[in-house]
C-alpha cells in the first residue's frame, strides 16, 4: 500500500504564495498527481510529475523528488477562487491512484 | 459532451436495503473507478475496471460489488447497506495508458445510510 502525508490546513493572504508539501512511501511509482477540489464538487486535475524537477503551469507549479519521496504544489498570486482542497495522489506499479487526505487552503482578503 | 455522469445526486437509505449507484461516461475511456471520500481520510478506491468485462478490488471493497458489461457504464451496488457506508461516492474514468493517465471524476453521489 501507500502512505501519503500532507498538511491538513493552510491559510494565506490574497496575492501571496503558498507551498503544499506531500511526502509518500510507495510500493512502485508511476507518477504523482495534484488535484484541486472545491467544496461539494469533484476533484479536477492540476498537475502530473513522473521525473524529478519542476513542472510549471501558469500560477501553479509542482515539484517532485523521487529519491526523497517528496513533492510540493506551489500556488502563486493567490486568488480567492483558489480556496479549495488540494489532493496529492501517487500512482503505484499497478497504475492505481492512492490519495492523501487533502490540504484545505483558505485564501483571506 | 457530458463527460461522466452519476446518479442519484444524493440518497438517504435505510440500513439493510440494496442500492445501486450509477456511473456513465461518454469519453470512451477504457478504465473506470469507484472511490469513497470521507472526512479526514481522503479518496479511497473501492473497485476498478481496466477494460470492459474485467473488474478488480481496490483498498476498501467489502460490502460493494461492480460490473462492467460495456465501456460506458460502471454501476456500484451495495447489497445490504450499513451506516458505515455513509459517504460521498465518486466515479472516475481514464484512458488507461502510460504517461499522464489523468482520471476524470464525476460529480459524486452523497449517500446517507440510517
Amino acid at each position: 500500500g501507500q502512505n501519503i502525508d500532507q498538511p491538513t490546513e493552510m491559510t494565506a493572504t490574497e496575492g501571496a504564495i503558498v507551498q503544499i508539501n506531500c511526502t509518500y512511501q510507495t510500493s512502485g511509482f508511476n507518477g504523482l498527481f495534484w488535484y484541486q477540489q472545491h467544496a461539494g464538487e469533484a476533484p479536477t486535475f492540476l498537475s502530473y510529475n513522473v521525473l524529478d524537477g519542476l513542472e510549471e503551469k501558469g500560477r501553479f507549479s509542482s515539484f517532485l523528488s523521487r529519491s526523497k519521496g517528496y513533492s510540493y504544489l506551489l500556488l502563486k498570486e493567490l486568488q480567492m477562487k483558489d480556496s479549495a482542497s488540494y489532493l496529492c495522489a501517487v500512482r503505484d506499479g499497478d497504475y492505481k491512484l492512492s490519495f492523501g487526505a487533502g490540504t484545505t487552503v483558505t485564501v483571506r482578503a | 459532451i457530458a463527460g461522466i455522469t452519476q446518479a442519484p445526486t444524493s440518497q438517504i437509505l435505510a440500513a439493510g436495503r440494496r442500492m445501486t449507484l450509477r456511473c456513465t461516461q461518454d469519453m470512451r475511456h477504457n478504465a473506470m473507478y469507484w472511490y469513497r471520500q470521507d472526512l479526514g481520510l481522503g479518496l479511497r478506491l473501492i473497485h476498478y475496471s481496466n477494460t470492459a468485462g474485467t473488474t478488480g478490488k481496490g483498498e476498501v471493497p467489502d460490502g460493494y460489488s461492480v460490473s462492467r458489461a460495456n465501456t460506458d457504464d460502471f454501476p456500484l451496488t451495495l447489497a445490504s447497506a450499513v451506516p458505515s457506508q455513509t459517504s460521498v461516492y465518486f466515479c472516475a474514468s481514464s484512458e488507461y495508458k502510460t504517461g499522464p493517465d489523468t482520471q476524470y471524476f464525476g460529480p459524486g453521489t452523497r449517500l446517507t445510510v440510517l
